[in-house]
């Protein structure tokens, strides 16, 4: 079955840079999406097609691919982008929407 | 903008039938430019999707699922559903409704509802 892979956490100091990945696990032409989800809240999409921001997300946010890996990358790291972050792609098909496990980022 | 809220009951028993209603405000549910979708996070965990429904009326289900999944569409109501059968206690979770702007962001979702907690215990 088709999985995207994300670290569990990644933790990095405020004003420093945070790079979260997203493997798949195998080749794909999709593209992929960004949410970040703040504790009781509903997951919020930041990147889209890759690499496109959503409008009203901060211009810190971005994305990026390189093979089968995404990647989303936040400059200028601050306290309230503290969240969970969860990639998402269709599988390799287009038919079924795939989710990663998420990635908690901690701002020290 | 766009607004969708959840609503079903929030307890069920083992082996009963789960149905969960998304009322959409501000759009059509008839409109092509939008997907609709349901995802569902066990508390703690990870977003799970279960499938999603076009203005076409085609289905795509989670396979791991999909025995017991039915998404449709109430046009006259402007809302859409999610029925699971036989539910179990790993059906216990916080189940969102979400939508999609298709001709901007493909196939992500970019706005959701509030979630409804859904616990299944006997």
């Amino acid at each position: 079955s088709y999985e995207l892979t994300q670290p569990p956490s990644v933790s990095v100091s405020p004003g420093q840079t945070a790079r979260i990945t997203c493997s798949a696990d195998a080749v794909s032409n999709q593209y992929a999406y960004w949410y970040q989800q703040k504790p009781g809240q509903a997951p919020v999409l930041a990147i889209y097609k890759d690499t496109e921001r959503v409008s009203g997300i901060p211009e810190r946010f971005s994305g990026s691919r390189s093979g089968t890996t995404v990647t989303l990358t936040i400059d200028g790291v601050q306290a309230e982008d503290e969240a969970d972050y969860y990639c998402q792609s269709p599988d390799s098909s287009g038919t079924y929407v795939i989710f990663g496990g998420g990635t908690k980022l901690t701002v020290l | 903008q766009l607004r969708l809220q959840e609503s079903g009951p929030g307890l069920l028993k083992p082996s009963e039938t789960l149905s969960l209603t998304c009322s959409v405000s501000s759009a059509s549910i008839s409109s092509n430019s939008y997907l609709w979708g349901w995802i569902r996070q066990t508390p703690g965990k990870g977003l799970q999707w279960i499938g999603n429904i076009y203005y076409s009326g085609n289905t795509y289900y989670n396979p791991s699922l999909k025995s017991r999944v039915t998404i449709s569409v109430d046009t006259s109501k402007n809302q859409f559903s999610l029925r699971l059968t036989s539910v179990t206690a790993t059906d216990t979770a916080l189940y969102y409704c979400a939508s999609g702007t298709i001709l901007i962001t493909d196939d992500a979702f970019n706005t959701w509802g509030q979630g409804t907690m859904v616990t299944v215990s006997s």
